[in-house]
């Protein structure tokens, strides 16, 4: 059954220093994988999607992440965070027509 | 631009009252979703629907029942309101093709008294 494991519930980095956000995937099918965000109070957005083209996939907002077969990895990078990254994002993997959601992560900003 | 509209932002019931969840896309898209999310548990499928009248239950379908009349619309129903359906309720929408991303409307927050 396809899933997803988010490593960490909370990610707190300085403005300025990467960001990293780890997603860990289960599926027995190649499958499509996605990163949304959820700014406090706004609705999810899609940051970026993994369709089996490349394997370096570049989003919004200077977002990207890396697909690794290997390692079952989909982790989420941006090389300098802002104070407008500050939210909560959700690594997903699709399951059929339906998606199924990690628990998220919440990245904290501090000056 | 997609855009998926719910009838409300917030929404305060009691007990045992029946509540009904409206979400309203207009993309012409088949395939419609209600999701509740809880903090700690990611986004959870209720019920999911392919085309108008048809409906599948999610992964907590108990205490929910759905509605699909028109294919722009689809309708989360709480039949008798209970308080640990006190959460954030999402409608979400895309087209048929396997792989597509869905579109998200802005939530309902409920809070069951």
């Amino acid at each position: 059954a396809q899933s997803v494991t988010q490593l960490d519930s909370h990610v707190s980095v300085s403005e300025g220093t990467p960001v990293l956000l780890r997603c860990n995937y289960s599926s027995s099918y190649s499958p499509s994988l996605f990163w949304y965000v959820q700014h406090p109070n706004k609705g999810l957005q899609l940051l970026l999607k993994y369709t089996s083209a490349a394997t370096l996939v570049k989003g919004i907002n200077g977002f990207e992440a890396e697909f690794k077969k290997s390692e079952t990895s989909f982790h989420l990078t941006k090389p300098s965070a802002h104070m407008s990254d500050a939210a909560e994002y959700f690594c997903v993997v699709t399951r059929f027509q339906k998606l199924v959601f990690g628990t998220g992560t919440r990245l904290l900003v501090s000056p | 631009d997609v855009k998926v509209t719910q009838s409300s932002r917030y929404l305060v019931k009691r007990t045992g009252e029946k509540v009904f969840l409206e979400c309203v896309q207009d993309m012409d898209h088949e395939n419609m979703f209600w999701y509740r999310q809880d903090p700690g548990l990611g986004l959870r499928l209720i019920y999911f629907s392919y085309d108008v009248k048809m409906k599948e239950k999610g992964d907590i379908p108990e205490g929910y029942s759905v509605s699909r009349e028109k294919k722009e619309r689809f309708s989360l129903i709480l039949e008798s309101a209970s308080t640990n359906q006190t959460s954030m309720y999402l409608c979400a929408s895309n087209g048929r093709r396997e792989g597509r991303e869905q579109f998200f409307g802005p939530g309902t927050r409920l809070t069951v008294l």
